[in-house]
């Protein structure tokens, strides 16, 4: 059973560039929530997507997007890179719908995203 | 603005004591409430949830729930320096689905 999976593990962009992270959920999960985690902070919700669409969002600017595909892998698009945006990206899957065995997230492992 | 405060620390417990982790939250419709863990360089490990008050053992972990003070604490006892991590606080917040807000994380560290 495979768990959540994240690409690429670690990557370096300049100022202005674009980048994009990917992630496939647990196995037999279909909801996928995005978090941006900076050095000695807790993480911080991005956005969450379901059913191919954004389902909540958070304090996050518009450069920020994402899309999650029909077998519910999911990208997250930086545009227009600030070195402020060098941080721990993390995605997490969850099963749809109410119910506490549904609100757990697994985690992947993260992509570490260094902004030049 | 719905919050989760913890104490960044370092707590510092000796080997075999018991750790005690603390966490407050703003929005008193909360439902559940989740402890994580996060080695130096790891994601977070979802280590104990909680929906009820009270308490909530599982092996050298417990979970306790005060809805009324809107406080949730972890204890870990015999704690071990394998237990060295920061602990995160994660709160679903009432209103969201499964948006878990996070604090900032308390970092433990346990000496020999």
């Amino acid at each position: 059973d495979a768990g959540v999976t994240q690409s690429p593990t670690h990557l370096i962009k300049t100022r202005g560039q674009q980048v994009t992270l990917r992630c496939s959920p647990k196995s037999g999960h279909d909801t996928v929530s995005w978090y941006q985690q900076a050095l000695g902070q807790g993480p911080q919700f991005i956005f969450q997507y379901y059913e191919e669409e954004e389902r909540q969002r958070g304090n996050f600017p518009d450069r920020f997007s994402g899309h999650q595909f029909p077998n519910y892998s999911s990208e997250l698009n930086v545009n227009a890179l600030l070195l402020g945006d060098s941080a721990l990206y993390l995605c997490a899957s969850s099963l749809s719908g109410q119910g506490a065995r549904n609100e757990k997230l697994f985690f992947g492992s993260g992509t570490q995203l260094s902004v030049l | 603005q719905k919050e989760v405060e913890q104490n960044s620390g370092p707590l510092s417990v000796p080997e075999g004591a018991i750790a005690s982790l603390n966490c407050t939250y703003s929005d008193r419709g909360s439902q559940s409430f989740f402890w994580y863990r996060q080695y130096s360089g790891k994601s977070p490990e979802l280590i104990m949830f909680i929906y009820s008050n009270g308490d909530k053992e599982d092996g050298r972990f417990t979970a306790q729930l005060n809805k009324a003070s809107q406080y949730v604490s972890l204890l870990i006892r015999d704690s071990q320096p394998s237990d060295s991590a920061t602990y995160l606080c994660a709160v679903r917040f009432s209103g969201g689905y499964n948006k878990l807000i996070f604090g900032a994380g308390t970092r433990l560290a346990v000496h020999p």
